[in-house]
């Protein structure tokens, strides 16, 4: 079945310091992946997507995002963190057809 | 792009009556998503919308339940019927166009007392 695990459900971390947010889909021969976030009672936003070429995606905002076909995995990372990239995170997949599917969500918190 | 409108952006309802959502998409296109979020979940996929077409409803999901009409290319209703508190949620219209991207709309949020 079509899948997508974000295995974290909050990441505290401290202004300032490195992120990463993790994202794993189930494997397909053709796959799309992308990042959205969502900022407390406002819709979702596209931060960055992965559609073929290049492995390192870069987004908004400074986050980027590693395709690793051998281990299914579509990480999110930003070098340094700020208090308002406080959001929800969403890894979402589509297998070659046109709907998406969204991992559970990941929360991060970012502490001054 | 695509810019998505839907009325209403919020509505409390009582139990056992039914709302009807509307989704409207400033192009043409050819399917369009309707997404449940439940409070503090994820998105999760009720249907796809096909112009011409059926609804192709995802498991857990039923005509019956969430009747959905797509009568043109830029325009989409979907209704959730006899309500219980359980389908308090946010209800999302999406679409995507040639550029893979998916455009959201700004989400119904509906609360059933």
């Amino acid at each position: 079945a079509q899948s997508v695990t974000q295995l974290d459900s909050q990441v505290p971390v401290f202004e300032e310091a490195p992120v990463e947010l993790r994202c794993n889909y189930s494997s397909s021969v053709s796959v799309y992946l992308f990042w959205y976030v969502q900022y407390p009672n406002q819709g979702l936003q596209l931060l960055l997507k992965y559609l073929s070429g290049s492995t390192l995606v870069k987004g908004i905002n400074g986050f980027e995002a590693e395709f690793n076909k051998s281990q299914t995995s579509f990480h999110l990372r930003k070098p340094s963190v700020h208090i308002s990239d406080t959001a929800e995170y969403f890894c979402a997949v589509s297998y070659n057809t046109d709907k998406l599917i969204f991992g559970t969500g990941t929360r991060l918190q970012v502490f001054p | 792009s695509a810019v998505i409108s839907q009325k209403p952006s919020r509505d409390i309802c009582q139990r056992g009556t039914s709302l009807t959502i509307q989704c409207q998409v400033d192009s043409q296109v050819t399917m369009m998503f309707w997404y449940r979020q439940q409070p503090g979940q994820s998105l999760t996929l009720i249907a796809t919308a096909n112009q011409g077409s059926e609804a192709t409803y995802e498991s857990g999901f039923v005509i019956d339940k969430f009747p959905i009409s797509r009568p043109n290319l830029t325009f989409s209703t979907l209704t959730v019927s006899n309500m219980s508190p359980e389908d308090s949620s946010i209800y999302l219209c999406t679409t995507r166009l040639q550029t893979d991207t998916q455009y959201f709309g700004p989400g119904t949020r509906l609360t059933v007392l």
